[in-house]
């Protein structure tokens, strides 16, 4: 059974850049139709889709934060990876990763999600 | 920035049938499947209907999915206690090229 659990710096100072990484266990990041995705919710707000990676590498984005995002995957350490540049206090949130199914070209949806974690920018 | 608009909130009694709209446009549930999830209070969002009307492993058939146009709705028949929680709807936007989810409601079981 598959598992996703994100990782990363819990306070990130304003103008930097948050970076988090979500590690894949229980099966491979490279094996299958799946897309890697990111997904945020500031407190007590809704969900916000960031963007996603295909095992193939190839990328969609949020246009409103594309300018900023960039996902990638380590096949090595059977991990995607997220980067946000130049953060305010805005991007304050809880960060999701998950994993979208495709089979034969049908998508299924987010189906495994990780537990989140939560990034604060600050100074 | 959510580009499909739900009620804030719902409730029903236990046994009551719940439905939860979803409305969007061409783009988004005029064209492609709807996909709904469910979080319970600080939980990650759990995949509850996808391609619409389908519903994973586990997921009972008290939920169910419809699309008529542009808007979708979730129902929730047999209203139970563990059904208090947030529900978002999701689709892929053909303009944005990217999903957008629904702004949230909030079922709670009186």
């Amino acid at each position: 059974q598959v598992q996703l659990q994100e990782s990363g710096p819990g306070l990130v100072k304003p103008s930097q850049t948050l970076s988090l990484t979500c590690t894949v266990s229980g099966g491979s990041i490279s094996s299958g139709s799946y897309y890697w995705s990111w997904i945020r919710q500031p407190a007590g707000k809704g969900l916000e889709w960031i963007g996603r990676i295909y095992t193939s590498g190839s990328t969609n984005y949020n246009p409103s934060l594309k300018s900023r995002v960039t996902i990638s995957v380590d096949t090595s350490k059977n991990q995607f990876s997220l980067k946000l540049s130049s953060v305010t206090a805005a991007d304050t949130a809880v960060y999701y990763c998950a994993r979208e199914t495709m089979v034969r070209g049908v998508i299924y949806g987010m189906d495994v999600w990780g537990q989140g974690t939560t990034v604060t920018v600050s100074s | 920035q959510s580009v499909l608009t739900q009620p804030p909130s719902a409730s029903g009694t236990p046994g009551q049938r719940v439905t939860i709209s979803c409305s969007g446009s061409s783009s988004n549930i005029g064209s492609n499947y709807v996909y709904w999830y469910q979080q319970l209070p600080g939980t990650a969002p759990k995949l509850l209907i996808y391609r619409m009307n389908q519903r994973p492993s586990g997921v009972p058939d008290r939920f169910s999915g419809s699309k008529s146009g542009t808007s979708a709705s979730l129902a929730i028949s047999g209203l139970r206690s563990e059904d208090e929680a947030d529900y978002y709807c999701a689709a892929w936007d053909d303009s944005l090229s990217g999903y957008v989810f629904g702004t949230g409601t909030k079922v709670t079981v009186l």
